[in-house]
């Protein structure tokens, strides 16, 4: 399969715990992209690189929300300290410049 | 923010009549991205419209742009049980980051 890959696909946590979640870009790609979305809304923008740099990182993340796309291949979004808002369904796309963006299947959060 | 705004926010239709619509965004523009998402799953891309385009066509899938009202419509024609889903448009923007920003979506509900 050679579409965006996230993983994990469903994640549990208990508050106050770090996670980690990991998406491996369509192969080339050099935009990735990382979304929230809770229910019923449409996907929020979180932050996006263009090969290794980050171009931006939304304002309505907190510190405690980290993205790394080393040598500008997978990327991982970290997320410390977890709180119940955390929860969301959390979305990776990769493009190349200008164009078509796809999405994988998401990974589940879920702060209990 | 949002970016763009999808119009109407649920529709309703039979089987067999077409679904169109709508969405408006508020920058000037490199391209224009449809998606469907059924329920809890990832975003499945669509079509891709740019800026210098006036309107495009996929199978049953009918896209329109008119950049002078910043404006877009998409129009599924003989509509199935399986249209049944979200729809969401995105935009970039030219003189930003061109990230990519999503709608809050049309909920599509096809009744058989």
């Amino acid at each position: 399969d050679t579409g965006v890959s996230q993983d994990p696909r469903h994640k549990i946590t208990k508050r106050g715990q770090n996670v980690t979640f990991r998406c491996d870009p369509i192969s080339e790609h050099n935009r990735l992209y990382w979304y929230r979305q809770t229910l019923g809304q449409g996907p929020e923008f979180l932050t996006y690189f263009q090969n290794e740099a980050q171009l931006e990182k939304s304002r309505l993340l907190s510190d405690r929300f980290s993205a790394e796309r080393p040598k500008g291949s997978f990327s991982t979004l970290e997320i410390q300290r977890t709180e119940q808002g955390d929860s969301a369904m959390y979305l990776c796309a990769s493009s190349f410049i200008l164009s078509e963006a796809f999405f994988g299947q998401g990974t589940r959060l879920t702060v209990v | 923010s949002q970016q763009g705004e999808e119009d109407p926010q649920a529709l309703s239709i039979q089987e067999g009549e077409n679904a169109t619509m709508n969405c408006s965004y508020k920058t000037s523009i490199n391209n224009l991205q449809w998606y469907r998402q059924n329920s809890g799953r990832g975003l499945v891309h669509l079509i891709l419209i740019r800026s210098n385009e006036r309107e495009k066509h996929s199978g049953r899938l009918r896209v329109t742009l008119d950049t002078s009202k910043k404006s877009s419509s998409l129009l599924i024609t003989a509509s199935r049980a399986a249209d049944t889903a979200s729809y969401f448009c995105a935009t970039d923007d030219v003189q930003g980051a061109q990230k990519l920003v999503f709608g809050q979506g049309t909920r599509l509900t096809i009744n058989p």
